[in-house]
């Protein structure tokens, strides 16, 4: 079965920080990944995604996050936290030939940016 | 832009009646999906749907049933609603892809007393 494991249910960061978030996977076959973002009293909406190819994948709101097989993770970076990038950040996989294309979730990181 | 809508943002019902949760997408995805989201726990899912009267049961199903008569709409029922059923429910859609992206709905805060 797949798995998610988002490290940390809360991240503090200083505006204009650097903005790590982790997302770890268990799999034996190669994955799909996704990172969503959720703004308060808001549905989800995706920020990057990893199929196959390049490992480092840009996404919107100068967001990055960079596929390392070797290690498993999928981690969410930015080199500037904006006040306006505090929300709820999901990880999640899918895989090649599932069939129902389901996305299992990780539990979240709360992301608080400090003024 | 794609367009997800949940009938209700806030929905208060109580102990013991059946509970219709709607969406209705417009932009003709074949999968529908229903998670409920609650704090610590992240996105589980409940049921989704690869077509039109086709149902899949998630991985809390318990409680829960869901009904797909045409492509656009796909509702979730709690037949006999309980407090701990009161969440955060977000309905998904996407195209029939491994990678396809999932659109989320706004969400509908269910509070069952």
């Amino acid at each position: 079965a797949q798995s998610v494991t988002q490290l940390g249910s809360h991240v503090s960061v200083s505006e204009g920080a650097l903005v790590l978030l982790r997302c770890n996977y268990s799999s034996s076959v190669p994955p799909y990944l996704f990172w969503y973002v959720q703004y308060p009293n808001q549905g989800l909406q995706l920020l990057l995604k990893y199929t196959t190819g390049a490992t480092l994948v840009k996404g919107i709101n100068g967001f990055e996050a960079e596929f390392k097989k070797s290690e498993t993770s999928f981690h969410l970076t930015k080199p500037s936290a904006h006040m306006s990038d505090a929300a709820e950040y999901f990880c999640a996989v899918t895989y090649s030939g599932a069939g129902s294309y389901q996305l299992t979730f990780g539990k979240g990181t709360k992301l608080s940016v400090i003024p | 832009d794609v367009k997800v809508t949940q009938s209700s943002r806030y929905l208060v019902k109580r102990t013991g009646e059946k509970v219709f949760l709607e969406c209705v997408q417009d932009m003709d995805h074949e999968n529908m999906f229903w998670y409920r989201q609650d704090p610590g726990l992240g996105l589980r899912l409940i049921y989704f749907s690869y077509d039109v009267k086709m149902k899949e049961k998630g991985d809390i199903p318990e409680g829960y049933s869901v009904s797909r008569e045409k492509k656009e709409r796909f509702s979730l029922i709690l037949e006999s609603a309980s407090t701990n059923q009161t969440s955060m429910y977000l309905c998904a859609t996407s195209r029939p892809s491994n990678f396809a992206e999932a659109f989320f709905g706004q969400g509908t805060r269910l509070t069952v007393v």
